[in-house]
C-alpha cells in the first residue's frame, strides 16, 4: 500500500519564478495538508484541502495557493518566489475527522 | 492559542542509556499531542499520540510518553537508546477538532554515541 507520494523530490528555481509541487495521498485518505519546513525549524502549516476546497489556512501570503483534484491528489503553487521560500515542503494526508496523518518525504525547493 | 515548547534543541546520550526529550504544551482545552521523528532526508514518522485516553502512551520502537496535565508536559522517553534512534524529534499539538492543523515544536536533535 503506497504511502504519500510527492514530486519532484528536489527543485531549483530562480527568484520571481513560479513553482508547482504535487502530492498523491495515501490510499483511502481524502484530506491533504501542506507544511513548509525551513532549515533547522519545525514544519509550519500552510493549508489543508478537503472535498476540493481549502478548509483551513495558516499564516502564509496569497502567493501560496493550492488545489485538490477529484482523486484527492493535490498541488501547491507558489508565485513570485523569494529566497526565503527555500525549504522542504511536506504533504500530509489523512481521513477527515481522524488523527492518522501520513507524511510524504517532501520536496526540497531551493530558490537562487 | 495552542503551542508546544521543546526544552532542549540537542540531546546527546550513549547507546544503551535512557532517553528523555522534554516538551511542554499550552492549550486552552484538552489537547491532542503527538511525537514525530524525522531521519535525515526523510519524511515525518508518527511515534505515538495522546488523544485523551490513557495518560501513559506507548509508541513504536520502545518509545513512550506521559501526559501530565498539572505540569502541562508530554515528555518522550525510551529506556535504552539505540544508534538508529539518532534523528530529529518533534513534539506536536493538534489545533481544534480531529483532523485540524498540526502545530510543531522547534525540534530536538538526538545524538547517540557508541
Amino acid at each position: 500500500d503506497a504511502g504519500v507520494t510527492q514530486s519532484p523530490t528536489h527543485l531549483i528555481k530562480t527568484r520571481g519564478q513560479q513553482v508547482t509541487l504535487r502530492c498523491s495521498p495515501k490510499s483511502g485518505h481524502d484530506t491533504v495538508s501542506w507544511y513548509q519546513q525551513a532549515l533547522g525549524q519545525g514544519p509550519q502549516f500552510i493549508f489543508q484541502y478537503y472535498e476540493e476546497e481549502e478548509r483551513q489556512r495558516g499564516n502564509f501570503p496569497d502567493r501560496f495557493s493550492g488545489h485538490q483534484f477529484p482523486n484527492y491528489s493535490s498541488e501547491l503553487n507558489v508565485n513570485a518566489l523569494l529566497l526565503g521560500d527555500s525549504a522542504l515542503y511536506l504533504c500530509a494526508s489523512s481521513l477527515a475527522g481522524d488523527y492518522g496523518y501520513t507524511f510524504g518525504s517532501g520536496t526540497r525547493l531551493t530558490v537562487v | 492559542a495552542q503551542s508546544v515548547t521543546q526544552l532542549d534543541s540537542h540531546v546527546s546520550v550513549s547507546e544503551g542509556t535512557p532517553v528523555l526529550l522534554r516538551c511542554n504544551y499550552s492549550s486552552s482545552y484538552s489537547p491532542s499531542l503527538f511525537w514525530y521523528v524525522q531521519h535525515p532526508n526523510k519524511g515525518l514518522q508518527l511515534l505515538l499520540k495522546y488523544t485523551s485516553a490513557a495518560t501513559l502512551v506507548k509508541g513504536i520502537n520502545g518509545f513512550e510518553a506521559e501526559f501530565k496535565k498539572s505540569e502541562t508536559s508530554f515528555h518522550l522517553t525510551k529506556p535504552s537508546a539505540h544508534m538508529s534512534d539518532a534523528a530529529e524529534y518533534f513534539c506536536v499539538v493538534s489545533e481544534g477538532n480531529q483532523g485540524g492543523k498540526l502545530i510543531f515544536g522547534q525540534g530536538t536533535e538526538l545524538s547517540v554515541k557508541p
